[in-house]
Parts: C-alpha cells; sequence; structure tokens
C-alpha cells in the first residue's frame, strides 16, 4: 500500500502567518490527493482534491500543489478558524491511505 | 445537498458484530458514485475501511479484509458495514462517506463514538 508521511507533525504559527505542510508518498500518486481539515469534534472537510482543486466553498487562501511524491498545501495567511488537523489522502492506488496528520496550533 | 446519516449502536460487545448504517438523501445510489466508511479511534487519525459501488462491487482495506463486509440497499439508499469479531481496539469514531471518482471522500456523515466492551 502507499504510505503518506506527512511533515511536521505540529506547526506552531501565529494569525496571520503563512503556513506550509508537506506529504510525501511512498510511490507515485500521480495527481490523486487530497487535503483535508478536522477541527475537534467535527468530521473532515475536504479541502483540496487533485493536488490543487479547491473544494466547494473553500477560501481561496488555500491552496495545494504537487505531483507524483511529494505535495504541499498552504494557507496563504492563517484566519483564526484555520488552527486544526490537516490530513492528505491518495486515491492513486486501492487501498485508499491517509497521512498520519499535521496540527496546526496558536503559536 | 448530499447528506448522510449514520445509523447503529454505540455500543458493542467483544467478539460481536458492528452494524452500521448509512441512508444518503439528496442523491441516489442507483446513479453511481462509491460510498465508503472510515474511523478513527480517539486521539489517532483516519483509517479507511472500505468502499462500496452501487453495483456491490467493493474494495478492502487488507488489514480488516477478513472481517468486514459491505453492502448497499438502492432501494432504500442506504449502504451497509459489518465488521465482525469485534474487539477494544475497533473502538473509534466511525464515518460514512461518499467516495467520489473525481477526488476525495464528500460529504461526510456525522460521526459517533462505537465502543467495544462488555
Amino acid at each position: 500500500e502507499i504510505v503518506l508521511t506527512q511533515s511536521p507533525d505540529t506547526l506552531s504559527l501565529s494569525p496571520g502567518e503563512r503556513a506550509t505542510l508537506s506529504c510525501r508518498a511512498s510511490q507515485s500518486v500521480s495527481s490523486y490527493l487530497a487535503w483535508y481539515q478536522q477541527k475537534p469534534g467535527q468530521a473532515p472537510r475536504l479541502l483540496i482534491y487533485d493536488a490543487s482543486n479547491r473544494a466547494t466553498g473553500i477560501p481561496a487562501r488555500f491552496s495545494g500543489s504537487g505531483s507524483g511524491t511529494d505535495f504541499t498545501l498552504t494557507i496563504s495567511s492563517l484566519e483564526p478558524e484555520d488552527f486544526a488537523v490537516y490530513y492528505c489522502q491518495q486515491r492513486r492506488l486501492w487501498p485508499r491511505t491517509f497521512g498520519q496528520g499535521t496540527k496546526v496550533e496558536i503559536k | 445537498q448530499v447528506q448522510l446519516q449514520k445509523s447503529g449502536p454505540g455500543l458493542v460487545k467483544p467478539s460481536e458484530t458492528l452494524s452500521l448504517t448509512c441512508s444518503v438523501s439528496g442523491y441516489s445510489i442507483s446513479n453511481g458514485y462509491y460510498w465508503g466508511w472510515i474511523r478513527q479511534p480517539p486521539g489517532k487519525g483516519l483509517e479507511w475501511i472500505g468502499s462500496i459501488y452501487q453495483s456491490g462491487k467493493t474494495f478492502y482495506n487488507p488489514s480488516l479484509e477478513s472481517r468486514v463486509a459491505m453492502s448497499v440497499d438502492t432501494s432504500k439508499n442506504q449502504f451497509s458495514l459489518n465488521l465482525t469479531s469485534v474487539t477494544a481496539a475497533d473502538t473509534a469514531v466511525y464515518y460514512c462517506v461518499r467516495d467520489r471518482p473525481n477526488g476525495g471522500f464528500d460529504p461526510w456523515g456525522q460521526g459517533t463514538l462505537v465502543t467495544v466492551s462488555s
């Protein structure tokens, strides 16, 4: 199965700062990578699909890039509601797999 | 707007079968898409359990494949999960999702904790 490794595990930033989250795949997933945001007590929410496409209703400050094995989720300027855990997920091959998550916390 | 509503017990005894059903509104399962189950143990990350197509074709997580069965009932617009021989390690929040062919799990049903305990 394809293993996804996210880095860093925790990112400590202040509102207004830029957040850069990484996801690396153990083998190529082409562009078949998604990003999710999860807040405490809530279900995850789809942010980005197929590496760079924003899901419906997702603000433009969220952007995704990459292909093959290396991917990045960028939040251009952190809003208070963006502090959460972020997961990447691939659909290139079965089984679907997730990264372990990156927590973006307030510094 | 597609909505998913999960139902099933919140407590299951060890060695018994965990059974959950997800009812879909706002979209007919017969029209396509994969439909899936994902779980999250308390304080941990997300684990994909499996996905089922409207035809009944299934894909399962190899780590659970021997204990998992999924089914779809297009007449009721529902899909279901059975997980047999559960242990405390199966305690988790279980989510039902639409598994989109053009990318991503969306939407997600509400998650509720299923506890395995005697």
